[in-house]
């Protein structure tokens, strides 16, 4: 039963367009981020939702838009595609008072044509 | 703002042999936490170990263990008995926020 998961897990567009990725966790936990991995492997956190509430907002254009209906799920919207945009979005878990470990999803790799 | 620096981009060591990776990192916090993350070609993230900066003993999961230097602000993963299944990149962290070093390649020979 997979922790951490993301639909889609491959993503080709054209600029210009809008997608969704989305993201589940089953494992009870009460804060949920999104990251950025660049093609030169560097990984940046993006956002974080404790509870649903928005915790975490890095410098991010605001063409990405985060929505977290509820603890289990958080899914990262992206309005007007950029080729800078290619990357891989990781989601990740963790319970926000504890060992602060975060459990990864598998990640969805973003390629804007 | 935290920051993590992983100055060796890339490590090699034969099968059964010991590594060490750096990691050294910036706060004014004095409680918080530090991770190894793995990322193998599958690109999943998977942790390797976490040290809690409270305890001064250092962490250990099997063959992989840490150096942790508070004062100095260092916390360096030693990989022991390498196995070609440790071949991945590896990234250190600092805090729940998961700022991120720029990742070491380790490569490992048979």
């Amino acid at each position: 039963d997979t922790a951490v998961s993301q639909t889609p897990k491959y993503l080709v567009t054209q600029m210009g367009n809008d997608k969704s990725i989305k993201c589940e966790q089953n494992l009870g936990h009460d804060t949920m981020y999104w990251y950025k991995q660049d093609s030169k492997k560097f990984l940046k956190i993006m956002f974080s939702y404790n509870n649903k509430e928005l915790i975490i907002n890095e410098t991010v254009p605001n063409r990405f838009s985060p929505k977290s209906p509820d603890k289990a799920h958080l899914n990262l919207h992206i309005n007007s595609l950029e080729l800078g945009d290619s990357a891989v979005y990781f989601c990740a878990s963790s319970q926000f008072r504890g060992t602060r470990e975060q459990f990864f999803g598998p990640g969805t790799r973003l390629t804007v044509l | 703002a935290q920051t993590v620096t992983q100055s060796q981009p890339e490590m090699s060591v034969q099968e059964a042999e010991t590594v060490t990776l750096s990691c050294t990192y910036d706060t004014s916090e004095s409680d918080y936490y530090l991770f190894w993350y793995k990322q193998p070609p599958s690109r999943q993230m998977i942790l390797v170990i976490r040290q809690e900066a409270y305890k001064q003993q250092n962490a250990t999961e099997n063959r992989f263990s840490v150096n942790f230097q508070k004062a100095a602000k260092s916390f360096s993963l030693k990989i022991s008995d390498s196995q070609l299944g440790d071949a991945a990149m590896y990234f250190c962290a600092y805090e729940y926020k998961l700022v991120f070093g720029a990742g070491t390649i380790l490569r490992v020979k048979s």
